[in-house]
């Protein structure tokens, strides 16, 4: 039972390229997030899915698209990638049955725009 | 548009209890308070949540005041180990979108 996968741990762009993080979790969980992680500051929610084909956007939602096509997976995309999105990014998941519950969350993927 | 208020640092001695406050004012009736702690760079670790009742369990407790205002998160024997970030967090609209303050840097001291 691996939880929440994410890779790569480490991606270092140019300005203006693209690249997909992965996000894939085995906990058959409904919810699934993207959380940014700046040096020395909090999360903050980029995008969350509560199923297949529903995705929705939360605090910082420029530059990034998402797109959830099966229950496992969430990608996160970055179309043209700015020095601004150089971060740790946090994928977390989440059963949907109860209003309480706990945030599952990834290791991170790092990434360095240069 | 902040939803949580907590200190940015606190240092407790080893073996004593840790108490870190958060403030959440504008709490609704039915949205939960949950604590989750970083520690270096990791993911962050769930911890505890309550809606209005007192809450305990192996990790720490949760003392959630009257009027939901206001929580504290006891760690009951700090050790060296729970020196991290603690984030305190409700969910803000709808039940789907959870928002992390800055959270307390506790520093856990021998």
């Amino acid at each position: 039972n691996a939880g929440v996968t994410q890779t790569p741990k480490f991606q270092v762009l140019k300005t203006g390229q693209s690249m997909t993080l992965q996000c894939a979790q085995d906990m058959n969980h409904e919810y699934m997030s993207w959380y940014r992680q700046d040096p020395g500051m909090g999360l903050r929610l980029i995008h969350y899915s509560v199923g297949a084909g529903i995705t929705d956007q939360g605090e910082v939602p420029n530059g990034y698209n998402v797109s959830r096509s099966t229950t496992e997976d969430f990608p996160l995309r970055l179309l043209s990638a700015a020095p601004s999105q150089t971060s740790v990014y946090f994928c977390a998941s989440k059963g949907q049955g109860a209003i309480g519950g706990e945030l599952f969350f990834g290791e991170g993927s790092r990434l360095t725009v240069l | 548009d902040a939803k949580t208020t907590q200190p940015t640092s606190m240092d407790c001695a080893e073996g004593r209890a840790a108490n870190l406050p958060c403030n959440h004012s504008t709490i609704s009736g039915n949205e939960y308070v949950y604590w989750y702690r970083q520690i270096h760079s990791q993911g962050p670790q769930y911890i505890i949540h309550g809606l209005k009742n007192n809450e305990t369990n192996e990790m720490a407790s949760l003392i959630i005041t009257e009027d939901r205002k206001s929580s504290t998160l006891i760690l009951p024997h700090a050790t060296l180990r729970d020196t991290a970030v603690y984030y305190c967090i409700v969910k803000v609209g709808n039940f789907n979108k959870f928002y992390f303050g800055s959270g307390t840097k506790l520093n856990v001291k021998p």
